[in-house]
């Protein structure tokens, strides 16, 4: 079991805005940023936002980051079917000296 | 820019060991961590540990201590990862990906496509 909670999944239509929500502790997204990694079918993950709000280069503003206390949130705005994924959050755990994921949220677009 | 080149796809039985290997291309690793983190089927991201090619210095996963080793030859920029006592459980992809501070605040940006491992009698 994840020490990072996700919801399983979430939906939209396209153009919809959909948030996904990764909840944590004072060990870890408390006292560190938080990552999002996008994992496309059959794919290797790969990195979506870095210290919660960071876009590498190439990666839409369709997608943002955000950080509250021992929450975080990954919104994909203006939803596209190339968006349909699973979605991880990742966080530094400073008592377990490791590295959590997230469950990871399936998206589907209707 | 760097790529990191993953060995192919094994199969072992019950009890053996594996190790898989993780090349940089176009780019040295040194100055970086690498991290083993694993897919099984169905199921979420898992962090194994990592290594500081540099120095050799590693962190594992607590649940995979004992169990694996993380290794590496600086003179062909290849990182290597080692489990041992396998179960089925272990049946899974095998990612390595770069990171330029390991802990805290730092973040994986370039992944590897991944070794397939299957643990099957």
């Amino acid at each position: 079991q994840s020490v990072l909670s996700h919801p399983p999944s979430a939906s939209g239509t396209p153009g919809q805005r959909v948030t996904i929500s990764c909840s944590g502790t004072s060990s870890n997204i408390g006292d560190n940023t938080v990552n999002w990694y996008q994992q496309l079918p059959g794919t290797a993950p790969k990195l979506l936002i870095y210290r919660n709000t960071q876009r590498p280069s190439g990666v839409p503003d369709r997608f943002s980051g955000s950080n509250s206390g021992t929450s975080a949130s990954l919104a994909i705005s203006g939803l596209q079917s190339e968006d349909e994924a699973d979605y991880y959050c990742a966080a530094w755990d400073d008592s377990l000296n490791a590295w959590l994921f997230g469950g990871g949220t399936k998206v589907t677009v209707l | 820019q760097l790529q990191l080149v993953q060995s192919g796809a094994e199969v072992k039985k019950p009890g053996a060991s594996v190790k898989v290997s993780c090349k940089a291309s176009g780019d040295t690793f040194i100055g970086y961590y690498i991290h083993w983190v694993r897919q099984a089927p169905g199921h979420g991201l898992e962090w194994m540990g990592w290594i500081y090619p540099k120095s050799g210095g590693t962190n594992y996963a607590q649940k995979f201590q004992g169990r694996v080793t993380m290794t590496r030859d600086m003179s062909i920029n290849t990182a290597y990862l080692e489990l041992s006592r396998l179960k089925s459980d272990d049946t899974a992809i095998y990612y390595c990906a770069r990171d330029l501070y390991g802990w805290g605040d730092s973040y994986m940006d370039v992944w590897g496509r991944g070794t397939t491992v299957i643990v099957s009698s």
